[in-house]
């Protein structure tokens, strides 16, 4: 069965703490996304990347950074953690080689930041 | 930039009743569309996804959407809505590399007896 793993269901962290969030998928998948999901806001776009090395901002990435050294891991960073970023955040990834595939997502890491 | 719409935050129907769920995009290529819902405590799940062809296409438990290009819509509708549909669904838009997927605020449903 394909899977999406987030390191992490619950975390809580100080602010000013560097917090990585860490995703591996084993499908293979090009492409991943890191977004997260607020009441009434819905799921918003932090970062994607198409490829290894390779990264684009979303809509929200302002406090965030992304690394992808390797296809199946995409790790989310937040520099120095706010409380503004207490939110549920989702990994997601996705098949580059057909159009219009869904989305596989983990089961998400909600970060509470004190 | 592309976006997603959905108008309402919360909507409440009797099981046994219609839905009908509404879903505005903008997007400025040819859209790819997808109506994702998510249970209590679940991870998402896609329901149906549209990308050319029959602009009415049919999805998992019984839910069907509609695309209108006139109208920039993608609603999505069940005929008999059931206890176990109450959920939260997300309409989003893509493009043909899937490497930009934007999804809408969300449109949580409550079931009455």
């Amino acid at each position: 069965d394909v899977k999406v793993t987030q390191s992490s269901r619950y975390l809580v962290k100080r602010t000013g703490e560097k917090v990585f969030l860490e995703c591996v998928q084993d499908m293979d998948h090009e492409n991943m996304f890191w977004y997260r999901q607020d009441p009434g806001l819905g799921l918003r776009l932090i970062y994607f990347s198409y490829d290894v090395k390779m990264k684009e901002k979303g809509d929200i990435p302002e406090g965030y950074s992304v690394s992808r050294e390797k296809k199946e891991r995409f790790s989310l960073i937040l520099e120095s953690a706010s409380t503004n970023q207490t939110s549920m955040y989702l990994c997601a990834s996705s098949d580059q080689g057909r159009a219009n595939e869904k989305l596989f997502f983990g089961s998400g890491t909600q970060l509470s930041v004190l | 930039a592309q976006s997603v719409t959905q108008p309402d935050i919360h909507i409440t129907v009797s099981e046994g009743a219609s839905l009908e769920l509404r879903c505005n995009y903008s997007y400025g290529a040819t859209p790819y569309l997808f109506w994702y819902v998510q249970s209590p405590g679940q991870g998402l799940q896609l329901l149906l996804k549209y990308f050319s062809g029959d602009t009415l296409v049919q999805g998992i438990k019984g839910f069907e959407a509609e695309f209108k290009r006139s109208q920039s819509s993608f609603n999505l509708r069940k005929p008999s809505v059931h206890w176990s549909d109450a959920a939260e669904y997300f309409c989003a838009v893509g493009g043909y590399n899937n490497n930009d997927m934007r999804f809408g605020a969300g449109t949580r449903l409550t079931v009455k007896p």
